[in-house]
């Protein structure tokens, strides 16, 4: 069965400090990969998605950055942290196309930046 | 520029009744529309699509609308149990790679 490790499960971190978030995949391969953010009082904003190794693509320009150094790892980072980055992480993946395949999320990240 | 709009960011229903669940979008070229539901801590998951040929869709308990003319579409759940309690997200999709959700909406069902 397929399943999606994240972590750490929380973090804080002081303003201007690194970021680096894990996602890997188990029990699948080439999947879809994304990193959505839930900020308080919004709704899941995706930040990146990969259909493959070294492919990503931003959608919100801002201080992070994304990777897929392996077919199933996602890796979210920052090199400054700002107070806006504070929030609700999560990494999902799909098989296929996100709108007509179910995507599977992980338990995800609460990032709070002081 | 919120594309998927809950206008609602919460809803008390009573078990046993209807929970109608909202959805407004403003792009008329969103092709596939979904559901997901999020328990505290824990990711959204699944629980039902449709797709914008269609203007319903069901699956046991729960029944999602399309209006296209309106934009909008709306989740009904009948009856409401309280394991239903949960914030529900809806997303829309024009690119089929990429999902763009709503704020949700938090439902409350009491006994």
């Amino acid at each position: 069965s397929q399943t999606i490790h994240q972590w750490p499960a929380t973090l804080v971190q002081p303003v201007g400090s690194p970021l680096s978030l894990e996602c890997t995949v188990e029990g699948t391969s080439n999947p879809n990969l994304y990193w959505y953010r839930q900020a308080a009082g919004r709704g899941l904003q995706l930040l990146f998605y990969s259909v493959g190794i070294g492919q990503i693509s931003s959608e919100v320009p801002q201080n992070l950055s994304a990777s897929r150094p392996q077919d199933r790892q996602f890796i979210l980072s920052s090199k400054k942290l700002l107070l806006s980055d504070s929030g609700f992480y999560l990494c999902a993946w799909s098989v296929g196309l996100a709108a007509y395949n179910e995507q599977f999320f992980g338990p995800g990240t609460r990032l709070t930046v002081l | 520029d919120q594309q998927v709009k809950q206008n609602s960011p919460s809803l008390s229903v009573q078990e046993g009744r209807i929970s109608i669940l909202n959805c407004d979008y403003t792009n008329s070229m969103f092709d596939y529309f979904l559901w997901y539901k999020k328990y505290p801590a824990e990711g959204p998951t699944f629980l039902i699509s449709i797709s914008s040929i269609k203007d319903k869709n069901e699956d046991g308990r729960f029944t999602v609308f399309l209006n296209k003319s309106a934009k909008h579409l709306s989740l009904h759940i009948v009856p409401s149990q309280p394991g239903d309690s949960a914030v529900y997200f809806c997303a829309a999709s024009l690119v089929p790679d990429k999902l763009i959700f709503g704020t949700g909406t938090r439902l409350q069902v009491f006994p």
